[in-house]
């Protein structure tokens, strides 16, 4: 059984601070991560997708692959409220590309 | 970045009757798209996956002859949920794969609700 694990939070940050989501996964053999944003009754937006160890920045966001400790993280800079969100963490394996998606971790920036 | 589009964004409807919802991607062909519904407060969990000229594979548990999907173009997958009652109602999203990159996208979602 594929899982991906997310922190249940939810997660307060105040604004202006670094906001950090972390998720593992359980099968060693996944090739693709990625990071969606879903607002409150709206459907998930991809933010971050990334493939190989190592860091990867987009604007504000940072993504971090480690596929030997099974984990990849985002990094949220400076948080706005406008960043206040759930964000899904979920993988892919094999050629069906089929997601599995973390449960989900709810994020308040309070201003 | 690619965009996918669905039509309805809301539907309400009797029980009993059949509920069209498509799923289009606007710039990119997508041979691969998928279903996915999404009780409130939960998880998005995946109905079945849908492939451009083929029949769509069904996750276990999911009716095939209830919620019928035709991939017929490049851009196009339509779900039709028939028969319908109160307990499908539901937030149903398509996604489109971006073979380059491995990416799904997802349309903005159709809300469902039976009477």
């Amino acid at each position: 059984q594929k899982e991906v694990e997310q922190n249940s939070g939810p997660l307060s940050v105040p604004e202006g601070a670094i906001a950090s989501l972390n998720c593992t996964y359980s099968d060693r053999g996944s090739q693709s991560f990625f990071w969606y944003r879903q607002y409150s009754g709206k459907s998930p937006e991809l933010i971050m997708s990334i493939y190989s160890n190592g860091d990867k920045e987009d604007g504000r966001f940072t993504a971090q692959l480690n596929k030997a400790s099974q984990y990849v993280s985002l990094l949220i800079r400076d948080s706005q409220p406008s960043d206040s969100a759930t964000y899904l963490c979920a993988v892919t394996s094999g050629a069906n590309s089929k997601l599995t998606f973390g449960k989900g971790i709810t994020l308040s920036v309070r201003p | 970045g690619a965009v996918v589009s669905q039509h309805p964004s809301r539907v309400i409807c009797k029980s009993g009757t059949s509920v069209k919802i498509e799923c289009r991607s606007l710039d990119f062909q997508a041979t691969t798209m998928f279903w996915y519904r999404q009780f409130p407060k939960k998880s998005l969990m995946l109905m079945a996956t849908s492939n451009e000229g083929s029949k769509a594979t069904y996750e276990q548990g999911v009716e095939k002859d209830k919620f019928l999907i035709n991939h017929a173009s490049l851009t196009l997958s339509t779900l039709t949920v028939t028969s319908a009652h109160p307990e499908d109602s539901s937030f149903y999203i398509c996604s489109a794969l971006l073979v380059l990159g491995d990416e799904q996208f997802f349309g903005p979602g159709t809300r469902l609700t039976v009477l």
